[in-house]
């Protein structure tokens, strides 16, 4: 149980282009999942909090207009990287917290190894 | 200050011996401690959780927290080549959206 799934694995595109990614969990419902991106050699950094039917919250020093994440149902969001640029080339994770008596528990997706030309 | 402190490493030890990875946390009030380890290029992995004083075990690994000293700690038992990772450290506060995650101990298990 508590598998998260994420798509695409990988993308490379071109400067200025907008890339979706999805993140599903896939045998259960998550109300809550979380957004982070993470540099080569370096920890984890969380960019943004997600709640089915409400807006994200975002850390301090992200761009929420350039990072545009939507939590549409209780099994997926989306963030959508706008205007890629190389320096948003990262490895981005989602992950999902649990439910039912493992509520208190982060699951995480493959990741999404984005690079941008 | 970090909300969640751990030594980068790497740690190395022998195959078959026992590794212990060590990590503090800056909040008093946090009620939920969790190990995952990371392989180079992958995503994190849930391994243990514990939420109360004393020690978890399951199978090769034993969780230990610490609440009074704000300190938890992993031990892996007749470690393999396997083993070798980065682990993360995380601490959910009160709030259980609040996750906070160590930078990782690479650990290295030589053959």
């Amino acid at each position: 149980g508590a598998v998260v799934s994420q798509h695409p694995s990988r993308v490379i595109c071109k400067s200025g282009t907008s890339v979706k990614i999805e993140c599903r969990s896939l045998d259960f419902q998550a109300t809550t999942m979380f957004w982070y991106r993470q540099f080569p050699k370096k920890s984890l950094m969380l960019m943004a909090t997600s709640n089915e039917g409400s807006k994200a919250t975002y850390e301090q020093g992200v761009e929420k207009d350039k990072f545009l994440i939507n939590h549409a149902s209780l099994t997926l969001s989306t963030l959508t990287v706008t205007s890629a640029h190389p320096e948003d080339s990262s490895f981005y994770i989602c992950s999902a917290r649990g439910t039912s008596g493992r509520v208190h528990e982060q699951f995480f997706g493959p990741g999404t190894r984005l690079t941008v030309l | 200050q970090k909300e969640v402190e751990q030594n980068s490493g790497p740690l190395s030890v022998p195959e078959g011996a026992i590794a212990s990875l060590n990590c503090t946390y800056s909040d008093r009030g946090s009620q939920s401690f969790f190990w995952y380890r990371q392989y180079s290029g992958k995503s994190p992995e849930l391994i243990m959780s514990i939420y109360s004083n004393g020690d978890k075990e399951d199978g090769r690994f034993t969780a230990q927290l610490n609440k009074a000293s704000q300190y938890v700690s992993l031990l892996i038992r007749d470690s393999q080549p396997s083993d070798s990772a980065t682990y993360l450290c995380a601490v959910n506060g009160g709030n259980f959206n609040k996750f906070y995650f160590g930078s990782g101990t690479k650990l290295n298990v030589k053959p």
